[in-house]
């Protein structure tokens, strides 16, 4: 079954650092523009940033820009989000999806985010 | 655009008709509006897009309506496994938002 998947997620403390991986399993994120979805603790879904088939165009929600950075690697076929200066209120589950027209197609199964001290 | 979703629970017996809203505070353009489903446990999947049609896969008990700042998704007939929590999205500008959710139950 075609799949995209996440990994990198974790504890971490405020102010720490991760980076979220998603390849694609059976699938080619190649040819999509690719977006993280977060869902925090008892809340609905939030989209976070996405970017374009080639890398170069990025856009962030407000509340993560500066310290969130999309990016993804074409050889690789892969899709990355580094996760700075962390806060409480960025813990939850990241999603990797196909950002297909601006509404999200495929998703991973998710990596869990958690920051706490 | 802020997305408001109602009810926020729906308790309705197998085969009855499932009726979920969502309220956009402006006005959607092009019929930029998805439906996703999130059966407990797993990731969401998306249901409907441009207000209307079905993804790959889903039945035909879906189904999408309205305009402007009205929308709908209907469930036609309800099944046991239609279980989920159910989020309209709109694509009609940036940030692309999701509404808060709507649970439904199947008594």
């Amino acid at each position: 079954e075609a799949q995209l998947v996440e990994s990198g997620g974790g504890l971490v403390q405020p102010g720490g650092s991760l980076r979220l991986s998603c390849v694609g399993s059976g699938f080619s994120l190649r040819g999509y523009w690719m977006s993280w979805v977060r869902q925090r603790p008892g809340k609905g879904l939030e989209w976070v940033a996405n970017t374009n088939i080639d890398g170069n165009l990025k856009e962030y929600l407000d509340s993560v820009t500066g310290r969130f950075t999309i990016s993804r690697d074409v050889a690789e076929d892969s899709l990355y989000l580094q996760l700075d200066n962390l806060r409480d209120d960025d813990t939850g589950i990241y999603y990797c999806v196909t950002d297909y027209y601006n509404y999200f197609k495929d998703w991973g199964q998710g990596t869990l985010v958690t920051v706490s001290s | 655009i802020v997305l408001t979703q109602s009810p926020g629970t729906l308790s309705l017996s197998p085969g009855e008709r499932a009726t979920l809203s969502c309220r956009a505070s402006d006005n959607i353009r092009s019929d930029f509006l998805a439906w996703y489903q999130q059966i407990p446990g797993q990731a969401p999947r998306l249901l409907m897009y441009g207000v209307s049609n079905r993804a790959t896969g889903i039945p035909d008990r879906f189904s999408g309506s309205g305009s402007g700042t009205d929308f709908t998704l209907t469930i036609g007939s309800l099944e046991p496994e239609d279980v989920a929590v159910y989020y309209c999205q709109h694509y009609s500008g940036s940030p692309k938002t999701f509404g808060q959710g709507t649970k439904v139950e199947v008594k």
